[in-house]
């Protein structure tokens, strides 16, 4: 089957770097995927990697190793409302208009 | 932009009642797909539609229906409301990607 794995929890202070490390298992591979949401909000598109290496949009970037399974989403220069949950998500090998999620990690922004 | 708008934010039933959600998108997307999102279990696929009148299970499609007479147009349908389907659900739509979602409804069944 296919399968993601992500951390339950981060906890970092305002100003500081912040990686959440997404591995996955998945019988063909589209691409990685990552979504933001706040409590009570909607899941929102953070960024997509295909390809390996790192994709960068302002103070978060996203890094992909096909080979190692895994990627990660880097959250820099942290401010109080990136307390959110992050969500990974890989196209389904399947029928890849359908995504599969990991459970999310819950961060926290702390002063 | 993009929206994607679902018809209830917040909504009470009874046990065994129908109960229809619905979720509209402005975007021509062809595919559209239903979520329930529960604490720790992360975003579970009850449905999704890659055309009008085409429908796919997912994960947990059991005691939900869906409709898409419209391309525009997903509606879930709860047949007979259980106490275990209270739950936030999110609609969601895209084309290739990334999925669009709406603001969610969170559903109570007493």
């Amino acid at each position: 089957g296919q399968s993601l794995e992500q951390p339950s929890e981060v906890t970092a202070v305002e100003g500081a770097i912040v990686q959440i490390n997404c591995t996955y298992q998945t019988s063909g591979f589209y691409g990685l995927s990552w979504y933001q949401q706040h409590d009570g909000g909607a899941p929102t598109f953070l960024s997509y990697n295909a390809l390996d290496g790192l994709e960068e949009t302002g103070r978060f970037s996203s890094f992909l190793s096909r080979s190692d399974s895994y990627g990660y989403l880097l959250l820099q220069e942290l401010q109080m409302k990136d307390s959110a949950s992050y969500f990974c998500a890989v196209n389904d090998a399947g029928n890849n208009r359908k995504l599969i999620w990991g459970l999310g990690t819950s961060l926290a922004v702390n002063p | 932009d993009v929206k994607v708008t679902q018809s209830s934010r917040y909504l009470v039933k009874r046990t065994g009642e129908k109960v229809f959600l619905e979720c509209v998108q402005d975007m021509d997307h062809e595919n559209m797909f239903w979520y329930r999102q529960d604490p720790g279990l992360g975003l579970r696929l009850i449905y999704f539609s890659y055309d009008v009148k085409m429908k796919e299970k997912g994960d947990i499609p059991e005691g939900y229906s869906v409709s898409r007479e419209k391309k525009e147009r997903f509606s879930l349908i709860l047949e007979s409301a259980s106490t275990n389907q209270t739950s936030m659900y999110l609609c969601a739509s895209s084309s290739r990607r990334p999925q669009h979602f709406g603001d969610g409804t969170r559903l109570s069944i007493l």
